[in-house]
């Protein structure tokens, strides 16, 4: 069954530290692959998404994730965290090449910064 | 620009209300869909247009009527609702379901409140 699972429900990190949230997913074909990011009672704002090609992929705000087919993740990274990037965060992985698979989420992982 | 427009922004309506939301954007997008996310779960699918064709329904109540008047609009009209409904609902488009790096732009989202 295809599946995505965000083993963090929740992380702390101070302001400044690097970040890192985990993505593992379970599909049967080539997955695409995204990271979202979702302010409290905002919609969801596309952070970046994997296709195919390099497997460390550059998205906005700084984040970047990277690809580990052998290891079925798709991390999402920061260097250096800012206030403002206290949200919630949600991977997802939908069907590759136009087929007519629907987008599959994980639960989402909060972040909280701390001054 | 890849903006989609949602209004309201809240609504707060009686279990006997007729109400509807809307949904718009202008990126040319021929797929839109319907979420409904309740507070810290991940977004659940509720309908998809293609085309402005009607293609997946979640098992939805009928009491959630959805309507494509054209390949920029998608409405949801909302009657006899109960408070297990309020949630917030997300719009969201994307080019076409069937090219294979369709992604999906979603809407800041209607706060919705069955009293």
């Amino acid at each position: 069954a295809q599946s995505v699972t965000q083993p963090d429900i929740h992380i702390t990190v101070s302001e400044g530290a690097s970040l890192e949230l985990r993505c593992n997913y379970s599909y049967g074909a080539t997955p695409y692959l995204f990271w979202y990011v979702q302010s409290p009672g905002q919609g969801l704002q596309l952070l970046l998404k994997y296709f195919s090609g390099d497997t460390l992929v550059q998205g906005i705000k700084g984040f970047e994730a990277e690809f580990k087919r052998s290891q079925s993740s798709f991390n999402l990274r920061k260097p250096s965290v800012h206030w403002s990037d206290a949200a919630e965060y949600f991977c997802a992985v939908g069907p590759y090449g136009g087929s007519q698979g629907n987008l599959i989420f994980g639960k989402g992982t909060k972040l909280s910064v701390k001054p | 620009d890849t903006e989609v427009t949602q209004t309201p922004k809240h609504l707060v309506m009686g279990m006997t209300n007729k109400k509807s939301l809307k949904c718009e954007q202008h990126m040319g997008h021929r797929a839109m869909y319907w979420y409904k996310q309740k507070a810290k779960k991940p977004p659940e699918l509720m309908f998809v247009y293609s085309y402005e064709k009607l293609s997946i329904n979640e098992s939805v109540p009928s009491r959630f009527s959805p309507e494509c008047p054209n390949s920029s609009l998608l409405n949801l009209h909302l009657h006899a609702l109960q408070p297990e409904d309020s949630a917030l609902y997300l719009c969201a488009s994307s080019q076409a379901r069937t090219v294979s790096t369709d992604t999906q732009y979603f809407g800041p989202g209607t706060r919705l409140t069955v009293l």
